[in-house]
């Protein structure tokens, strides 16, 4: 089946590590996403990418880094300098722009917790 | 700053009583409009959208929305719910001119008692 897979699941860090979060989709899909999900704040745009070797900055950029060397795979580095890294992390997909848009497809998720 | 807005933070209600879940956004011009549900341990799906057309969606699992343009609003409904819909639900706008850019809603979970 196609799809969208996030490892780990779960995540611990301790303070002044990075971490890497895994992402990848089989969907062929040209666009990736990672979003934070906080209690009450819903999700929010890390950092997203519209094609290989490209990638923007999103709402909350800071403490974080990506990579987009691989149209499948979209890892997502959270840095020493991210001050609140406890959180739920959501990778997202999707193809085509403009009118021919589709919805994102979302991974499961890969919860980060701060030892 | 552009924003999406869902008021209702929690909802508790009876099976059989219906739901409705506001979402009002703050952006001008066209706009593609979604609705997301997050059920207990599962990943987020989509539950409908609205690109043109019809103001009236019909999505999954007996849900709709309306987009009323005048009011910057996308709410969802649902007739008669049941304890199967207790989930979180976000609402989440996409402005064309901004690429691929979804905005959420701070979300609102819904506990539907039996």
């Amino acid at each position: 089946d196609g799809g969208i897979t996030q490892s780990p699941k779960y995540l611990f860090r301790k303070e002044g590590q990075n971490v890497t979060l895994s992402c990848e989709q089989n969907l062929n899909h040209d666009a990736m996403y990672w979003y934070r999900q906080d209690p009450g704040q819903g999700l929010r745009l890390i950092y997203y990418s519209q094609i290989v070797n490209d990638f923007q900055k999103g709402d909350i950029a800071e403490g974080y880094s990506v990579s987009r060397e691989k149209k499948e795979s979209f890892p997502l580095t959270v840095t020493s300098a991210q001050k609140n890294p406890t959180a739920f992390y959501l990778c997202a997909s999707s193809t085509g722009q403009g009118t021919v848009y589709q919805p994102q497809h979302f991974g499961d998720g890969t919860r980060l917790s701060i030892l | 700053a552009q924003s999406v807005s869902q008021h209702n933070h929690h909802v508790i209600l009876s099976e059989a009583a219906s739901l409705e879940l506001g979402c009002n956004y703050s952006y001008g011009g066209t706009v593609n409009l979604f609705w997301y549900v997050q059920y207990p341990g599962q990943h987020l799906q989509l539950l409908l959208k609205y690109f043109s057309g019809d103001p009236l969606v019909k999505g999954i699992k007996g849900f709709e929305a309306e987009f009323i343009k005048s009011k910057f609003s996308f709410n969802l409904r649902k007739p008669s719910v049941q304890w199967s819909d207790t989930a979180e639900y976000f609402c989440a706008v996409r402005h064309p001119a901004a690429g691929n850019k979804l905005t959420f809603g701070g979300g609102t979970r819904v506990l539907v008692k039996p």
